[in-house]
This record gives C-alpha cells, structure tokens and sequence, in this order.
C-alpha cells in the first residue's frame, strides 16, 4: 500500500507553545487529507478534512484558529497546534487519500502529543 | 445520517479460536464504500480491507475473511484460527463523499 510518513511520532512541549505536526504522502498524490484526534481507547475523531490548495474544512466543535491545517501541496499537510494546553494532550493521526470513493485512505504513523 | 457501529468494545479468545468482529452502517448514499483497519498497539492504522456497496460477494485472504449484507446492513469481519498477533483494535469505516466515518472499534485480545 501507499506510504503516508508523519512526523514527529512523539512531542512533549510546554503549555503555550506551538507545535506542527507533518504529514507527507511518500508515494502517490494525495489530494485530501484527513487529520483525526484519537483520545485513549477510543475511536478517531476526524478534526478536518482539507484539499489540495483549499481551505479545511472543519469538524463541528473544532476550533480553526487553535489547529491550523495546511495543504499546501499534493504530499505534504500541516498540522499546527497552537498555543498548546494540557488538554490538547492527545493522539494526532493523519491520513492521505485521493478523489474518489473508491479510494482507500492511508494513515501516518501517529504523532502523541503531550502538553506539560 | 451516515454511521457506523460496532457494538463489541472488546473481545478475548485463546489462540487457534475463530473470532468474529461486526459491523453495522447506516448511510442513505446508493454508492459508498466499506473498509476494515487494524490498530496494533503501536497506534498506526493498517488498511485490511475494501468493499464497495455494489459487490456484496464474501472475500477472503488468508485467515481473513470478510461478509457483507447490503440486507442487514453490516460487513462482519472473521479471523480464523486465530494468532497472538492478532490483538489489536479494529475499525469498521464506512466512506461517503469526501469523508470516512469510523466505528469505535472493537479490541481484540488473542490470548496463547
């Protein structure tokens, strides 16, 4: 299957920073990408969905301006968590998709966030 | 409403048991798509499976096999004999546009 690398795996930052999260798709084009917040034992949350040179499109209840998503290009979206509190503390997954429904979604490794 | 449940939260088996996972979706869409992933503890998702709603033919690969029922609604997932490395959680998806609607998921323990 197609390889989504995301990147960092882990990162621990202090409470009112920023933190970005990457998410490459390594070997196809991918012209959406879903990022997902996944709390412990517990299904994934889609927080945004954004194309390809679009603005994302945000889940009910997620705040635009505190998760700053950028997809900028066909293999690379952002993830930026911005002035970052104990509660963003959480499992941030993305995954890379091309247009159709027919197409399956891959998903990077996972970043665990920790805000102390 | 688009919606996909999985009812079973967590399943224990000894190795060698068949094991069953379920899987019912809602959707109002004529065209839509069914996809199984496995989460192993590292926390990345693995793509199992694709099903559009047009072929309701079982597959199977391996120790996998998968059944779906456009009549009831639901793409049940068994694993036969299974393995230790088996135990994950695993996510029942069902892709409308532009969007995949996950199952809470369903850990499996494969006990030796």
């Amino acid at each position: 299957g197609a390889v989504v690398s995301q990147h960092p795996s882990r990162v621990i930052c202090k409470s009112g920073t920023s933190v970005k999260i990457e998410c490459r798709s390594l070997d196809f084009q991918a012209t959406t990408m879903f990022w997902y917040r996944q709390f412990p034992k517990q299904s994934l949350m889609l927080m945004a969905t954004s194309n390809e040179g679009s603005k994302a499109t945000y889940e009910q209840g997620v705040e635009k301006d505190k998760f700053l998503i950028n997809h900028a290009s066909l293999t690379l979206s952002t993830l930026t968590v911005t002035s970052a509190h104990p509660e963003d503390s959480s499992f941030y997954i993305c995954s890379a998709s091309g247009t159709g429904l027919n197409t399956e979604a891959f998903f990077g490794q996972g970043t665990r966030l920790t805000v102390v | 409403a688009q919606k996909v449940t999985q009812a079973q939260t967590e399943i224990s088996v000894v190795e060698k048991e068949d094991v069953t996972l379920d899987c019912v979706y809602e959707t109002r869409d004529t065209t839509y798509y069914l996809f199984w992933y496995k989460q192993p503890p590292s926390g990345e998702l693995v793509f199992l499976i694709r099903r559009n709603s047009f072929d309701e033919q079982n597959e199977i690969s391996g120790r996998y096999s998968w059944n779906f029922q456009k009549s009831t609604s639901s793409f049940n997932f068994t694993i036969t004999a299974s393995q230790v490395v088996d135990s994950a959680v695993y996510f029942c998806a069902l892709r409308g546009f532009n969007k995949f609607y996950f199952g809470s998921g369903t850990k499996l323990n494969v006990k030796p």
